[in-house]
């Protein structure tokens, strides 16, 4: 089993769609959670962390639920601009010590269309 | 400030060359990383670097070697390149290992081996 599992899409909606990505890791001791997002032929980019009680940054919002190891990314009114890859991060805490390696999931692919 | 620079952006090596790819970052970043991301494979760390003077094997360092020459720079080798290594290579950096710091990434390195 993979450590960060995605569903990789694509995932086709019309402008002013809710969509919304999932993800789930295996290793409980994984310590923080961020959605990086990346476009075509370019670096991925953080778009934001995630935290235990949930957080909002304007049309994005992150959950997290530790007692089942998942993710959530939710997009509403989607742009045309916010298709992209977006990929789910998981940084392991190993033996006591975060030595800051994140493991990445493979990425789901969104295209927003008019 | 570039942020974190990579060159060359493309390269084509023939089985069994050799080559250094360049990485540089001007924040002051303690921590920097070597990925390689493939279709289908998600970003994987090759090898990290927490600090100046130290380097760790990451998950597919095989066939590669890093130098961390100073707190800027952190190269990445490939002392016999081999088709498997055909890749797209992402540098990045990271203020320090706490868990919540951003990761940043260079624009990346198209490496193509024959």
């Amino acid at each position: 089993r993979k450590e960060v599992e995605q569903d990789p899409g694509p995932f086709n909606v019309p402008e002013g769609a809710t969509v919304a990505f999932n993800c789930t890791y295996s290793n409980s001791a994984s310590q923080s959670f961020f959605w990086y997002r990346q476009d075509c032929r370019k670096e991925p980019k953080l778009l934001m962390s995630v935290y235990s009680s949930g957080n909002e940054d304007g049309r994005f919002t992150a959950q997290l639920n530790r007692a089942s190891q998942y993710i959530s990314l939710l997009i509403r009114d989607s742009k045309l601009s916010d298709s992209a890859t977006y990929l789910c991060v998981v940084n392991f805490n190993a033996g006591g010590t975060s030595y800051g390696k994140l493991t990445f999931g493979q990425g789901t692919i969104l295209t927003v269309h008019p | 400030n570039a942020g974190v620079t990579q060159t060359p952006k493309f390269q084509v090596l023939k089985t069994g060359q050799s080559m250094t790819l360049q990485c540089a970052q001007d924040m002051n970043h303690n921590s920097m990383y070597w990925y390689r991301q493939d279709p289908g494979m998600g970003l994987r760390l090759i090898y990290y670097s927490a600090s100046e003077g130290t380097t760790d094997k990451g998950e597919v360092p095989n066939g590669y070697n890093v130098s961390r020459l100073n707190k800027r720079e952190f190269s990445l080798r490939l002392e016999s390149a081999a088709p498997s290594q055909t890749s797209v290579y992402f540098c990045a950096s990271r203020r320090g290992l706490s868990s919540y710091n951003e990761q940043f990434f260079g624009p990346g390195t198209r490496l193509t081996v024959l």
